[in-house]
């Protein structure tokens, strides 16, 4: 079963509006979030977190935002870039467990300019 | 400062053969992780290493698949008796142990099993 799941495949924006990504979980152990952006041919590059006592992590153009109670968060970005053209991965830790993240299979953003 | 490497960046390997993927961790870093990605999947879990224990290896998919880390940096994941299903990319990442639990990963090493 998927713990972490990101439901669209694919978005496109234009290039200066706002990019929302989503996420959904259903495990209720998860204590820390994280978005990763990965170009092709390349490894997936760390982009920002939460901890699940916020409900909101900002830096820069980037914020994210949980909401424990619906077991959602989203990344929005703002404004967005061509640049940021890339997959987004979502990625959750559990309490108490190992270190392992688990991954949502990911939302390819296309910003087009 | 350098990043994770890991080698080789690809590898095409007939099925039945053992085939060696080695990574090199961040300096200093102590937590290391092994993960692959399917076509069109998220990242899978395989193993964790903190220091050259493993402490989580519950993500190897079978006996076929084992993994080790000698002077807690450079980590040889092997998989032997190769099967087309190991096709993937076998992405390493590394961590300081701290609260923020963010992993620096590598660019990956594709496998091809013929």
């Amino acid at each position: 079963d998927q713990q972490v799941k990101q439901n669209s495949p694919s978005l496109s924006v234009q290039e200066g509006r706002i990019s929302i990504l989503n996420c959904d979980y259903t495990n209720s152990m998860f204590d820390y979030f994280l978005w990763y952006k990965k170009y092709p041919a390349e490894g997936p590059t760390f982009l920002i977190s939460i901890s699940s006592i916020k409900d909101k992590n900002e830096d820069g153009r980037f914020t994210v935002f949980l909401n424990k109670s619906a077991k959602h968060l989203s990344l929005h970005i703002v404004p967005s870039q061509p640049g940021d053209s890339a997959v987004y991965f979502c990625a959750a830790r559990k309490k108490g467990g190992s270190e392992k993240l688990v991954f949502g299979k990911g939302t390819k953003l296309t910003v087009n300019p | 400062g350098a990043g994770v490497s890991q080698s080789p960046s690809n590898k095409v390997t007939e099925k039945g053969k053992d085939v060696e993927l080695r990574c090199d961790p961040i300096s200093g870093h102590t937590a290391l992780y092994w993960y692959r990605q399917s076509l069109g999947q998220g990242l899978e879990f395989l193993i964790y290493f903190q220091g050259n224990s493993a402490p989580d290896k519950s993500g190897l998919p079978s006996d076929r698949f084992s993994a080790e880390r000698t002077g807690g940096s450079v980590s040889t994941l092997t998989i032997q008796r190769t099967q087309q299903e190991d096709s993937a990319v076998y992405l390493c990442a590394s961590s300081f142990r701290d609260i923020t639990h963010e992993q620096y990963f590598g660019p990956g090493t594709r496998l091809t099993v013929t």
